[in-house]
């Protein structure tokens, strides 16, 4: 089985400070892992993925988020927040097998101060 | 086209009411998932259906019945509800085998029981 751990339910930041939102998994096989971000009164979207191969991946508007094997952790970062990345942040992991769950962290609120 | 079309958008239905959310996808992906999200929460996951047939059951009540009637389309009826089943109603869909990675999500239906 697997499970997602979000530490911070919410992070207040002031715009164009940097942000990085934690996550930590835990699973007994191997997993894909995703940061999924929801704005309000919306479904979710994929901001980003790691599937295999380079632990640093990028999204196309400035969130990174780096895969830890050792730590077990998926943190999402961004050197400079607009206020438009306020949302709801999940982190979540499926394993390899088709049609699984994905099971998702309890989520982080990420709220922008001008 | 990477949309998950819900139907509608928004519901009320008193306690004795029937009614039906729809989902529906065109991006050949054979897995398709309703998952339920109550305020503040994650989404928890309901239901999983593989190649239209139902593989996982997340123990959901039987007045939550699911259909697939067809590769594109994913269906819950719904019947004589309860007040505490008011929640964001999300469709998900992903592909199978080797390519199966993310899901992606629908705006959702958000259904209130009155």
């Amino acid at each position: 089985a697997q499970s997602v751990t979000q530490l911070d339910s919410q992070v207040p930041v002031f715009e164009e400070a940097p942000v990085e939102l934690r996550c930590n998994y835990s699973s007994s096989v191997s997993v894909y892992l995703f940061w999924y971000v929801q704005y309000p009164n919306q479904g979710l979207q994929l901001l980003l993925k790691y599937l295999s191969g380079s632990t640093l991946v990028e999204s196309i508007n400035g969130f990174e988020a780096e895969f830890n094997k050792s730590q077990t952790s998926f943190h999402l970062r961004k050197p400079s927040v607009h206020i438009s990345d306020t949302a709801e942040y999940f982190c979540a992991v499926r394993n390899y097998s088709s049609a699984s769950k994905i099971i998702f962290g309890s989520g982080t609120r990420l709220s922008i101060r001008p | 086209d990477t949309e998950v079309t819900q139907t509608p958008k928004h519901l009320v239905m008193g306690m004795t009411n029937k009614k039906s959310l729809k989902c529906e996808q065109h991006m050949g992906h054979r897995a398709m998932y309703w998952y339920k999200q109550k305020a503040k929460k994650p989404p928890e996951l309901m239901f999983v259906y593989s190649y239209e047939k139902l593989s996982i059951n997340e123990s959901v009540p039987s007045r939550f019945s699911p259909e697939c009637p067809n590769s594109s389309l994913l269906n819950l009826h719904l019947h004589a509800l309860q007040p505490e089943d008011s929640a964001l109603y999300l469709c998900a869909s992903s592909a199978m085998g080797a390519a199966n990675t993310e899901a992606f999500f629908g705006q959702g239906t958000r259904l209130t029981v009155v």
